[in-house]
């Protein structure tokens, strides 16, 4: 069964602080790997995408690895700011159809605090 | 940041009523999606197409239906609201190349009393 799994489920740090949140996935076969941050009341917003061929890959502070042999990925947030504070989901994309189907994680909730 | 819209942003609603959740795209693209989803849960895709006159359902069953006739445009209608329908619905798009990242809006919450 295709499944993307994410831990931990909520995570609480002070600002500055630095964090790593980790996905899981069994999804086959494998397209790409994203990382999407939603704020609440708002819609997911893109931070990264990698292929098969990426094992890493930086937005600003955000810096997402990819490990398609172990089928794990991480997203590492450095000298984070209160404005992090945000669900931060995993999706994973099978080659199966054009479309090209999206599994989704249920995300990590993160809160920065002052 | 994405030129995505979605009206209303919240409705509330009595049971039995007919609705429509509007969703438009600037950005020219083909594919669009509607999700639902429930608070601390997964995103579920209830409806997709790839364009006009393209509509599919999508992996968790819903009561609602969608329609395509222009490409910026795709409304998401429910005949008869039932508290069961209660929920958050995401609509979406995204360009025709595999890697490309799904643009979201910003949601209506719905509730059905």
């Amino acid at each position: 069964k295709n499944q993307v799994e994410q831990s931990p489920q909520s995570l609480i740090i002070l600002e500055g602080k630095n964090c790593t949140l980790q996905c899981n996935y069994t999804v086959s076969p494998f397209s790409n790997l994203r990382w999407y941050k939603q704020d609440t009341g708002r819609g997911p917003v893109s931070l990264t995408i990698m292929t098969f061929s990426e094992n890493t890959k930086s937005n600003g502070r955000y810096t997402a690895t990819l490990d398609a042999d172990t089928k794990q990925s991480s997203l590492h947030i450095t000298a984070s700011q209160l404005s992090d504070s945000a669900s931060y989901i995993c999706v994973v994309s099978d080659r199966g159809s054009t479309l090209g189907r999206l599994y989704f994680g249920r995300g990590t909730q993160l809160t920065v605090w002052p | 940041e994405a030129d995505i819209y979605q009206t209303p942003r919240y409705l509330v609603i009595g049971t039995g009523k007919k609705i429509t959740l509007e969703c438009s795209q600037t950005m020219g693209h083909d594919k669009m999606y509607w999700y639902q989803q429930d608070p601390g849960m997964e995103l579920h895709l209830i409806h997709y197409s790839y364009g006009v006159n393209s509509t599919e359902k999508g992996d968790l069953s819903s009561e609602s239906t969608v329609s395509r006739i222009r490409t910026e445009h795709f409304p998401l209608t429910l005949e008869s609201a039932r508290p069961s329908h209660t929920s958050q619905y995401l609509c979406a798009s995204s360009g025709d190349r595999e890697n490309q990242p799904q643009h979201f809006g910003d949601g209506t919450r719905l509730s059905i009393l």
